[in-house]
């Protein structure tokens, strides 16, 4: 069982134009956690979001945590050929410790 | 300086082998995990040690033997590698055994079973 589905798997698009990434669980999350993997390295952590309905912006990137804390966005603006990689969404569920992943949306920007 | 560090990069093996994977990190964390990314990039947990003990344990085949012989190092031993195996293997240590607070990972290593 999944516990975080991630929409779309892939996107192509081009530079300038925005983007939006989802991930949506059934479970409810004290925490959901966005990484970026470059091909040949680990994850690494952009955003932590704790409480429901938050928003936290990053330079172009906003997140967003629902409101009954079972889901997330990330929404770039502008995207950039540097903003190409896997998105990955990780959260603990309320009863464990270890942090589960979604699948992945693995993103194309070209110039 | 690099935070979570896994020796080796790369390892390419035969079938049958057993191999170490390596994993160090200068953070101070308390907690190390092992994950396992297949080919289609989904990321799994395996192990998680804090202060050298072991709390999470999946499912996993007996084959796979991790260690920590002090909290700044979490080792993956593995007996008699399948095809199966092959895939890219991350370390990752976080502050606390509560996930919350983000985890760094390694940049991975990536073994192939032949």
């Amino acid at each position: 069982t999944q516990l975080l589905e991630q929409s779309p798997q892939f996107l192509s698009i081009q530079e300038g134009e925005n983007l939006t990434v989802y991930c949506n669980s059934s479970s409810v999350f004290s925490s959901l956690q966005w990484y970026r993997q470059e091909p040949g390295e680990g994850p690494v952590l952009l955003v932590t979001v704790v409480t429901g309905g938050e928003v936290k912006k990053l330079k172009r990137l906003t997140f967003q945590f629902g409101d009954a804390r079972k889901d997330s966005s990330l929404h770039i603006t502008a995207a950039q050929p540097g903003d190409t990689g896997l998105y990955l969404c990780a959260g603990v569920a309320n009863s464990g410790y270890a942090l589960n992943f979604g699948k992945g949306t693995s993103l194309l920007v070209t110039p | 300086d690099t935070a979570v560090s896994q020796t080796p990069k790369y390892l390419v093996t035969q079938m049958g082998n057993d191999k170490s994977i390596k994993c160090e990190q200068n953070l101070g964390h308390d907690t190390m995990y092992w994950y396992k990314q297949d080919s289609k990039k989904f990321l799994k947990i395996m192990f998680s040690y804090n202060n050298k003990e072991l709390i999470i344990n999946e499912t996993v085949p007996n084959r796979f033997s991790p260690k920590s012989p002090d909290k700044a190092h979490l080792n993956l031993h593995i007996n008699s590698l399948e095809l199966g195996d092959s895939a890219v293997y991350f370390c990752a240590s976080s502050p606390t055994y509560r996930a919350d607070g983000g985890y760094t990972f390694g940049s991975g290593t990536r073994l192939t079973v032949v």
